[in-house]
């Protein structure tokens, strides 16, 4: 069974950065595409950034390019997103999910249960 | 960016009653669409690939239907475990962005 289980969440102020892991269990990530998705409470789902089974390829939502780093150990099963100069409006909860092939065009088919990220003085 | 409109915003229904939802691209998309059903504390779950194929394990009363800028999800028989919201997402162009979400209530 896929499992992907989100840590590193929490309260940071803005302006400071977070480390978001994703442990991922019963597949190997090393054969897929990995994207994190964000949710702002109460409000819908946002797309945040995606990266090809090897890495070759990130991409990023306009709102986090140049803040965020998205990466992969495909030894350990972990993707990861760097978060940097964070502000209020990234609050939200973060999704870890996997892409249903290796490429970054490849929508994501399992999910994670996500992690609160809170932002605020 | 291509923008999805998703309509209702929330619906209430009785069970037993169809229920439908629709998401517009802005452009053509094909038929590259899901809908994600997502319940609260849970983690999301894909519903429907390729705008009308049913991922392994729900049941048949789920559909999904469309192509290019029009797209509709419809539950025949509304079921108290269907109480979740819905989302549709086009992967057609970069970045993937997803339709605003339909509340089901009943």
């Amino acid at each position: 069974e896929v499992q992907l289980v989100e840590s590193g969440g929490g309260l940071v102020q803005p302006g400071k950065s977070l480390r978001l892991s994703c442990a991922a269990s019963g597949f190997s990530i090393n054969d897929y595409a990995m994207h994190w998705v964000r949710q702002v409470p109460g409000k819908g789902l946002e797309w945040v950034s995606g990266i090809t089974w090897n890495s070759d390829k990130t991409l990023y939502a306009d709102s986090v390019k140049g803040r965020f780093t998205i990466s992969r150990d495909n030894a350990k099963n972990f993707l990861f997103l760097q978060m940097s100069s964070l502000r209020p409006e990234d609050t939200a909860f973060y999704f870890c999910t996997k892409g249903y092939c290796s490429s970054v065009t490849c929508y994501p088919d399992s999910w994670g249960k996500g992690i609160l990220v809170t932002v605020s003085s | 960016d291509i923008q999805m409109t998703q309509s209702p915003s929330s619906l209430s229904a009785s069970v037993g009653d169809r229920v439908t939802i629709t998401c517009q691209a802005s452009q053509d998309i094909s038929k590259f669409l899901n809908w994600y059903q997502h319940k609260p504390g849970k983690a999301p779950k894909l519903l429907i690939y390729d705008a009308s194929h049913l991922e392994a394990g729900f049941p048949l009363r789920f559909s999904g239907s469309g192509s290019g800028t029009e797209f509709t999800f419809t539950i025949s028989s509304l079921q108290p475990e269907d109480i979740a919201t819905y989302y549709c997402l086009q992967y057609d162009n970069l970045p993937p962005t997803f339709g605003g979400g339909t509340k089901v209530e009943i």
